[in-house]
């Protein structure tokens, strides 16, 4: 396994913009989830996806967020309109989908919203 | 909901010394249960993981017991080194598969 990765690792942008972050899970995992992590806190779930099945949203997920995993391989995580409460540690995770099973996390995005 | 609660950092220890970081969740059900752990600059890894009651997780010297009558899974270590020095978190598996993440408690090891 070559591990979950993501891209960019970091992200400074201006209010208003719109920015895209890129997963790509452990190969052969179907399951893959979105959370977010602000400072000093842990993370919180935004999303799964069943291989191409987007399966849960949080509340959290406002109307700006869109995730979408074509393919059910890598996932995208789009922001409109950033604002600065959208600054925070963007993290992905997957996993086989089995119950009970481990969620491997990538290293994460860090966005900045000046 | 399910939460959790962790207690709160920093804990600072001498190396060597016992560590003991509470952790109780409320749940549906019986959850498995994780420990994470962050490193300063790092990702999320997996430390140790218990899938039913009375189940022991270890690892690199860590443990932690699914204590089901108390929800409880608190982590310890006997002696624990300055690379021990990270963010723990603890988290239940609920039951549509997310982690539900405690605030973390900082650790810091002083030679």
């Amino acid at each position: 396994d070559t591990g979950v990765s993501q891209d960019p690792r970091h992200k400074i942008t201006k209010r208003g913009q719109n920015v895209t972050f890129r997963c790509d899970p452990i190969s052969e995992h179907n399951r893959l989830y979105w959370y977010r992590q602000t400072l000093g806190q842990g993370p919180e779930f935004l999303t799964y996806f069943q291989n191409e099945a987007q399966l849960e949203k949080s509340r959290l997920l406002s109307d700006r967020f869109s995730a979408e995993r074509p393919k059910g391989s890598f996932s995208t995580l789009e922001i409109q309109r950033t604002e600065q409460g959208d600054s925070a540690m963007y993290l992905c995770a997957s996993s086989r989908g089995t119950a009970q099973e481990t969620q491997y996390f990538g290293p994460g995005t860090r966005l900045l919203v000046l | 909901g399910d939460s959790v609660t962790q207690m709160e950092g920093p804990v600072t220890l001498s190396e060597e010394a016992f560590l003991t970081i509470n952790c109780t969740y409320t749940a549906t059900g019986y959850p498995s249960l994780f420990w994470y752990v962050q490193y300063p600059g790092e990702g999320l890894q997996l430390l140790l993981k218990a899938t039913k009651a009375d189940d022991k997780g270890s690892n690199k010297g860590f443990e932690a017991t699914y204590r089901k009558e108390t929800t409880s899974f608190h982590l310890e270590k006997g002696s624990v080194q300055v690379s021990d020095s990270a963010v723990y978190f603890c988290a239940p598996l609920d039951s549509s598969y997310k982690l539900i993440f405690g605030s973390g408690t900082r650790l810091l090891v002083r030679p």
